[in-house]
């Protein structure tokens, strides 16, 4: 059973789109997390949700708009696509709020044209 | 600006060598992860490391904690073909958040 699963698994769409990104996590948790890994592998939070409560709401563009319908689900909804956001998007979940370990699910690699 | 920095970028050794990664952070800390990537897939934990403790092992890797140096090590012994991946230190920075370093690309080679 996958921990923690997302989809799609690859994304390409053009510029100006809206798009959602799926995540489930069959852990029990109660925090999810949404991160940005650019090109360089470089890997920044941008979201988390603990029992459905935003908790950490780093530097976005308001284009990216998470929602946590429950506390297994943290979807992520990026509007006016620009060719920046092309990058691989984890989602991760952990135990707590705090500095627990985080299971990450396989990455959503979107392709921006 | 980035709490946790590793050293080398890359690293490539002989399977069967030690691999050592190194990771400096800026501010203090209350405890430090370890993690690795394979190519393609998600992170994966690999050891915790409180900031009273100086070294902790599990199976094959050893961590190590110097928190005079802001500086943390992982050692991977005897080196595996499966060893290959990125491996990345992440830091408790304010407010819990947790901070990510830019990773080690090791490669094992046969």
């Amino acid at each position: 059973d996958t921990a923690v699963s997302q989809t799609p698994k690859y994304l390409v769409t053009q510029m100006g789109n809206d798009k959602s990104i799926k995540c489930e996590q069959n852990l029990g948790h109660d925090t999810m997390y949404w991160y940005k890994q650019d090109s360089k592998k470089f890997l920044k939070i941008m979201f988390s949700y603990n029992n459905k409560e935003l908790i950490i709401n780093e530097t976005v563009p308001n284009r990216f708009s998470p929602k946590s319908p429950d506390k297994a689900h943290l979807n992520l909804h990026i509007n006016s696509l620009e060719l920046g956001d092309s990058a691989v998007y984890f989602c991760a979940s952990s135990q707590g709020a705090g500095f627990d370990e985080q299971f990450f699910g396989p990455g959503t690699r979107l392709t921006v044209l | 600006s980035q709490q946790g920095e590793e050293d080398p970028q890359a690293l490539s050794i002989q399977e069967g060598e030690n691999a050592t990664m190194n990771c400096s952070y800026k501010t203090s800390i209350n405890n430090l992860q370890w993690y690795r990537q394979n190519s393609g897939r998600g992170l994966v934990h690999l050891i915790l490391i409180r900031s009273n403790e100086r070294e902790k092992h599990s199976g094959r890797l050893r961590v190590t904690l110097d928190t005079s140096k802001k500086s943390s090590s992982l050692l991977i012994t005897a080196s595996r073909a499966a060893d290959t991946a990125s491996y990345f230190c992440a830091t408790d920075a304010r407010d819990d958040k947790i901070i990510f370093g830019k990773g080690t690309r090791l490669h094992i080679l046969p």
